[in-house]
Formats: structure tokens, sequence, C-alpha cells
């Protein structure tokens, strides 16, 4: 079975300083990585994605992630904070070489802007 | 325009009756899925779908029934509604079971 814990359900940051919202998975297999964010009254939209290329992503609106397999994580972060990044961040894993059931979610991180 | 579209985007019903939520998609993605998002609770998977005609119950199935008739298509039916089924709900789609889904805009049900 896999699973995702995200630490922290809410995360406040002043506007500029560096965004940290944290994420460890367990799978067993080489896991598919995401993280989603949900802007109020909207679906989830894909940030970015690894897929056991480039341990280092790079996705929308300045946001990058790591995968550390020794870790087991999947931090996402954001040099400088800016007003439109409040939103809530879900970190997701699905399992490589199958998973009829689609990915396993975080329960999410609020991420508030504190201007 | 390709994407997924969730209808209606909000619904009011009474405990009891029952109440359809429609998922439609453009991109012929063999995967579909269901979720509901609570408040402490992250999102549930409640059914997934591998292909037409093929449904698997997922976390939170009780209460609810799906149907997968047409690729492009994943009614949500839940067919005695109660007042614990107040709750957003969202359809995605998958290419394959592990790679990224994409989400509809969500239904916001409540039940009273």
């Amino acid at each position: 079975a896999q699973s995702v814990t995200q630490l922290g359900s809410h995360v406040s940051v002043s506007e500029g300083a560096l965004v940290l919202l944290r994420c460890n998975y367990s799978s067993s297999v080489p896991p598919y990585l995401f993280w989603y964010v949900q802007y109020p009254n909207q679906g989830l939209q894909l940030l970015l994605k690894y897929t056991s290329a480039a341990t280092l992503v790079k996705g929308i609106n300045g946001f990058e992630a790591e995968f550390k397999k020794s870790e087991t994580s999947f931090h996402l972060t954001k040099p400088s904070a800016h007003m439109s990044d409040a939103a809530e961040y879900f970190c997701a894993v699905g399992r490589a070489g199958g998973g009829a059931d689609g990915l396993t979610f975080g329960k999410g991180t609020h991420l508030i802007i504190q201007p | 325009d390709a994407g997924i579209t969730q209808s209606p985007r909000y619904k009011i019903t009474e405990t009891g009756r029952q109440v359809t939520l429609m998922c439609h998609q453009t991109w012929s993605h063999s995967y579909m899925f269901w979720y509901r998002q609570d408040l402490g609770h992250g999102l549930r998977l409640i059914y997934y779908s591998a292909a037409a005609d093929i449904t698997d119950k997922g976390e939170v199935p009780d209460g609810y029934v799906v149907s997968r008739s047409k690729t492009e298509n994943f009614p949500l039916t839940l067919e005695s509604a109660t007042r614990s089924q107040t709750s957003v709900y969202f359809c995605a789609s998958s290419e394959s079971g592990a790679t990224e889904a994409f989400f509809g805009q969500g239904t916001r049900l409540t039940v009273v």
C-alpha cells in the first residue's frame, strides 16, 4: 500500500519569503510523485510531477520539488512567496507500473501568505 | 473545448432523495475517478473505472453507485442522500492509474 503524509495542515509565510511544503511518501515500488494546487472553489491543478527522470523537478508559477529517495520525501519549494500563491496544496503518489485506483493524496496544506 | 466537465456545480437536495452528479471528459482517457473532499480528510476515492463497463470501489463507496457505459461519461449517483454525504465531489480522468489526473471544477452538494 502507498501513503502520503503532508506535515502541517497550515503553513504561513510572509510575502517574499521562502515557501517550503513538506511531503513524505511510502511506496513498495518506485513511485510517481505529484504536487497539485487548489484555489478556492476550483478543482485541483497539476503543479509538477516526478516520473523517475531528473530528481529536481520544476513546475509552474516558480515552484519546484526535489525527490529524495533516501528520505522518501518530495518537498515543494518556492524562493519567494507571492500573495497569489495562497491556496491549498496536495501531494500525491502513484504506483509506477500500474494501479488502476489512481493516485493517493495527502490531506493537504493550506498556504497562507502574510503581507 | 477539451477537458473534464462536471454538472451541476452546486446542488441542494433533501435527505432520502436520489441525486446524480455528471462527469464528462473529452480526452478519451481510459481511467476516471470520483473523489469527495471534506475538511480534515483531504480527497477520498469513492469509485474508479479503468475502462467502459469496468468499475470498482474505492475507499468510501457506501451509499454511491456509478456506471460507465461510454468512455467519456462517468456519472455518480447517491441512491438515498444522507446529510453525511454533504461534500464537494470531484471527478478526474487520467491515461493510466499512476499518471497525473486531470480534475473537474467540482460539485458542491448539500443534503438538508
